[in-house]
């Protein structure tokens, strides 16, 4: 049973082009998180997506940064015109439906990570 | 704004060693305390924590919870390298929002 797969691990850009990160979530998961992680500090909270929908997007930038989760294929995290401020490592996490009322708590699975690097 | 602070942010140990990894937590609507462990890939799960001084155990590792002091303790006993890891403490909050709130992380090394 595959965990969460993110690619591509390592992206290199240049300043002002697009990033495209992919997540494919646990496989019966309906949840998805994007986390991004900074030198020396804790992950933070980015977007929360259900298929199809945006649940909760408080830690996305306004600008240049926006997620999908369509209803076919993996959950996307686009960076548009980036700039060095945005070379981190960006984490995907999944949870099935239902969980926090069956265990208590929202336990994510978490991706590998992808490592952006803006030249 | 809710808030998670993990002390200390680096431990450096010899094998054999006992560590005590702390995490205290200012957050409204506390619902449960999440342990992970981050080695050079994903985070993983280690325990979950809703209930005030109940221990959980999982090998040489254990941790408690204390929601009166709002902080969490996670101890590993007999410390061996492979303990090394970033220790990623969160905390899950009851309303609408499903997000879990992290801390920086304590880096652990442990030496042969």
């Amino acid at each position: 049973n595959a965990g969460v797969m993110q690619n591509p691990r390592h992206l290199v850009r240049r300043r002002g082009q697009e990033a495209r990160l992919r997540c494919s979530p646990v496989k019966g998961h309906s949840h998805v998180y994007w986390y991004r992680q900074l030198p020396e500090e804790g992950l933070k909270f980015m977007v929360y997506l259900q298929k199809e929908n945006i649940i909760d997007e408080s830690g996305m930038p306004k600008e240049r940064f926006s997620a999908e989760f369509p209803k076919e294929g993996p959950s996307i995290l686009r960076i548009q015109q980036v700039v060095r401020g945005d070379s981190a490592a960006y984490f995907c996490a999944s949870s099935p439906p239902g969980q926090r009322s069956t265990s208590g708590a929202n336990v994510l699975t978490f991706g590998a990570g992808s490592r952006l690097t803006v030249l | 704004e809710d808030k998670v602070v993990q002390s200390p942010l680096s431990l450096v140990v010899h094998e054999g060693d006992t560590v005590t990894l702390n995490c205290s937590y200012e957050v409204t609507n506390f619902r449960s305390l999440l342990w992970y462990k981050q080695e050079k890939k994903a985070p993983t799960f280690l325990f979950m924590l809703t209930s005030s001084g109940i221990e959980k155990k999982s090998g040489r590792l254990s941790s408690i919870l204390d929601k009166k002091e709002l902080f969490s303790i996670l101890n590993i006993t007999a410390t061996q390298t492979g303990d090394s890891a970033i220790y990623l403490c969160a905390v899950d909050t009851q309303g609408g929002s499903e997000k879990l709130v992290f801390g920086k992380g304590t880096k652990l090394t442990v030496n042969p």
